[in-house]
């Protein structure tokens, strides 16, 4: 069970677009469409942005949007705006049971 | 409203247990699977355990394998996790987390508020 790859940052001006990467293996998200992301707030607990690759839950806006590419899923936010910014993390179905977490990225809006 | 709400967490010294509870409200707990996720201070998430709708599948991370247990009351609407053999590296805000569906794939829908577990001596 390793864990994904995120970057440890991420950063974009108002109204811009940015991508955050999670890279994992082919026993993971290469494997599954059981990809999923959350947005995370200072204090605050996670919050399913994304789920099965590419779906939103109900009231997530469709500015976030996810797609997937062999072992590397990512997850895009277009037109960045101030509360965006927060922790991301994904996670992976594994296989047998099991679930696998990216490290997480700090969004910055600059 | 779907709410979840964690409990049984605390200051603890190595090497003993803790069982943490999940009451769960606003849907049919039997019509999901369930999952625990805990947070170091500081750090990111980490999945701990899941469980699907029937206990019929579980799974552990390497991390917590014979030592912590995930369990389910459908009947009283509550998830549990029994831990033992803690370790200072359990220090975490342990969540209770609902998933999209019946089984347990990592789509974690809602999320409690966390409880607090703290290994030390």
């Amino acid at each position: 069970q390793s864990a994904l790859t995120q970057p440890p940052s991420a950063s974009g001006s108002p109204g811009q677009s940015v991508t955050i990467s999670c890279t994992g293996a082919s026993s993971d998200v290469g494997n599954y469409n059981y990809v999923s992301w959350y947005q995370q707030h200072p204090g605050k607990a996670p919050k399913l942005m994304i789920y099965e690759v590419s779906k939103r839950p109900s009231g997530v806006p469709d500015r976030f949007s996810g797609s997937k590419s062999g072992n590397t899923a990512s997850l895009t936010v277009s037109g960045l705006q101030a509360e965006d910014e927060a922790d991301y993390y994904c996670n992976s179905y594994a296989g047998s049971n099991t679930v696998v977490f990216g490290g997480g990225t700090k969004l910055t809006v600059l | 409203e779907v709410q979840l709400v964690e409990s049984g967490g605390g200051l603890v010294q190595p090497g003993r247990s803790l069982r943490l509870s999940c009451a769960a409200s606003g849907f049919t707990l039997g019509n999901y699977a369930m999952h625990w996720v805990r947070q170091a201070p500081g750090k990111g998430l980490e999945w701990v355990s899941g469980i699907n709708w029937n206990s019929g599948s579980i799974g552990y991370a390497d991390s917590v394998k014979g030592r912590f247990t995930i369990s389910r009351d459908n009947a009283k609407n509550s998830l549990y996790l029994q831990t033992s053999s803690l370790k200072t590296e359990d220090t975490a805000l342990y969540y209770c987390a609902k998933e999209v569906g019946t089984t347990a794939g990592g789509r974690l829908e809602y999320w409690g508020q966390g409880t607090l577990v703290t290994v030390s001596s």
